[in-house]
């Protein structure tokens, strides 16, 4: 149980264009999914909190209109980097918590490696 | 002063062994404690969540927990080579809608 899936899991794009990230939850019902970035060696970051039916939380740093978000069901949330960049370049992953639970555990899906050329 | 410091090693144990990774939190309200697993290049894993002070065992792991001394520990027994990984410990932030603070991780190296 407890099954998340991002696809695409590796994407390579041009500088100046934009790449949609799907983040899915499998077998459960997600009311909040988290988007994270990791550069080589180094630790999670969250960019934002995604709630279904209503607008991300983003973290402070994080540009809201160049990493759009989108959680329009229970099971989808979407991560758009707009207008991509060489330095957008990294492992984007996507996690989730069960809804109906008082768990905070937090279920991963498998990353997309995004380059940007 | 982090909120979640870990020793980022490497550190390196022999296969067999008993291998035991260390986390602090600074946070002293925190109620909720996890350990996820990374493979180089692959998302985090959960291992154990533990919320309560004392010992929890799940096969080769054991999660320890001290609130007052605000630590988390995790211990693998039987370390193998397959246990050779990133491990994340993560907090609950208690002022958030569900996030997760995170260490920075501790890089174990299981030698045969």
């Amino acid at each position: 149980g407890a099954v998340v899936s991002q696809h695409p899991s590796w994407v390579i794009c041009k500088s100046g264009t934009s790449v949609k990230i799907e983040c899915r939850s499998l077998d459960f019902q997600a009311t909040t999914m988290f988007w994270y970035r990791q550069f080589p060696k180094q630790s999670l970051m969250l960019m934002a909190t995604s709630n279904e039916g209503s607008k991300a939380t983003y973290e402070q740093g994080v540009e809201k209109d160049k990493f759009l978000i989108n959680h329009a069901s229970l099971t989808l949330s979407t991560l758009t980097v707009t207008s991509a960049h060489p330095e957008d370049s990294s492992f984007y992953i996507c996690s989730a918590r069960v809804v109906g639970t008082l768990s905070y555990e937090q279920y991963f899906g498998p990353g997309t490696r995004l380059t940007v050329t | 002063q982090k909120e979640v410091e870990q020793n980022s090693g490497p550190l390196s144990v022999p296969e067999g062994a008993i291998a035991s990774l260390n986390c602090t939190y600074s946070d002293r309200v925190s109620q909720s404690f996890f350990w996820y697993r990374q493979y180089s290049g692959k998302s985090p894993e959960l291992i154990m969540s533990i919320y309560s002070n004392g010992d929890k065992e799940d096969g080769r792991f054991t999660a320890q927990l001290n609130k007052a001394s605000q630590y988390v520990s995790l211990l693998i027994r039987d370390s193998q080579p397959s246990d050779s990984a990133t491990y994340l410990c993560a907090v609950r932030r208690m002022d958030s809608n569900y996030q997760l603070i995170w260490g920075a991780g501790t890089k174990l190296i299981i030698k045969p």
